[in-house]
């Protein structure tokens, strides 16, 4: 099956700073996803990518869906203490939800006060 | 609204007994997904349903696994007999396709088998 490699695993950070993770694909997608969960929780949608170069932000998280479709960023600016958790990038290759998704290992985030 | 709803939440069973997961998805979203979560794998797709039917089951690891979808607002994931290396939190997602690629989550069921 396909693979979606994400970077890093794990990010100790201090409160205040910027975050980056990336994740890159074998083969392209057509629609980008960035999901974060909390411990004991289902994962939450961040923010959703549907065409190649777009730049989406959702308050202080901005994502970016690659022009080759093979890689997308997310950006989380100003960390605070709840942005604690694993984040998760996940690609789709129909245009319409009609399949389930592939998911990236998780970047797990900890932040230090 | 109400989210993605599974039951139960917690699953302790003993090696080769019968367990049944269950979701009921968002009302009026008529995609429905399963998902297997673990520490060495992460989120696997094991298969999802399109208006009620089956359409991809290629993640499901063997046999011993079943998915059904009687209807639009329910479903179940069944593994006889069960072994404990299925020990993992099963989550159910949901979407309204074809109109996005959204899935919204349960809070996921955490399987141990002993």
């Amino acid at each position: 099956g396909q693979q979606l490699n994400q970077s890093p695993q794990s990010m100790f950070i201090q409160e205040g700073e910027d975050v980056s993770m990336n994740c890159t694909s074998s083969s392209i997608f057509n629609t980008w996803l960035w999901y974060k969960q909390d411990p004991g929780e289902g994962p939450v949608l961040l923010i959703a990518l549907y065409k190649a170069g777009e730049l989406t932000s959702n308050g202080r998280l901005t994502a970016q869906f690659g022009i080759t479709r093979k890689d997308s960023f997310l950006n989380i600016s100003a960390s605070i203490p709840s942005d604690v958790g694993i984040y998760f990038c996940a690609g789709s290759y129909s245009g319409g939800g009609a399949d389930g998704l592939t998911f990236g290992k998780g970047t797990h985030l900890i932040i230090q006060p | 609204d109400a989210g993605v709803i599974q039951s139960p939440r917690h699953e302790v069973t003993e090696m080769g007994q019968e367990v049944t997961l269950r979701c009921k998805p968002i009302s009026g979203h008529n995609s429905l997904f399963w998902y297997r979560q673990t520490m060495m794998r992460g989120l696997e797709l094991l298969i999802y349903f399109n208006n009620n039917v089956p359409i991809d089951d290629s993640g499901m690891p063997e046999d011993r696994f079943s998915a059904k979808m009687p209807n639009a607002s329910f479903s179940t994931l069944k593994i006889q007999p069960s072994e404990p290396r299925d020990s993992a939190v099963y989550f159910c997602a949901s979407s309204s396709s074809p109109t996005t690629d959204t899935q919204y989550f349960g809070p996921g069921t955490r399987l141990t088998v002993l």
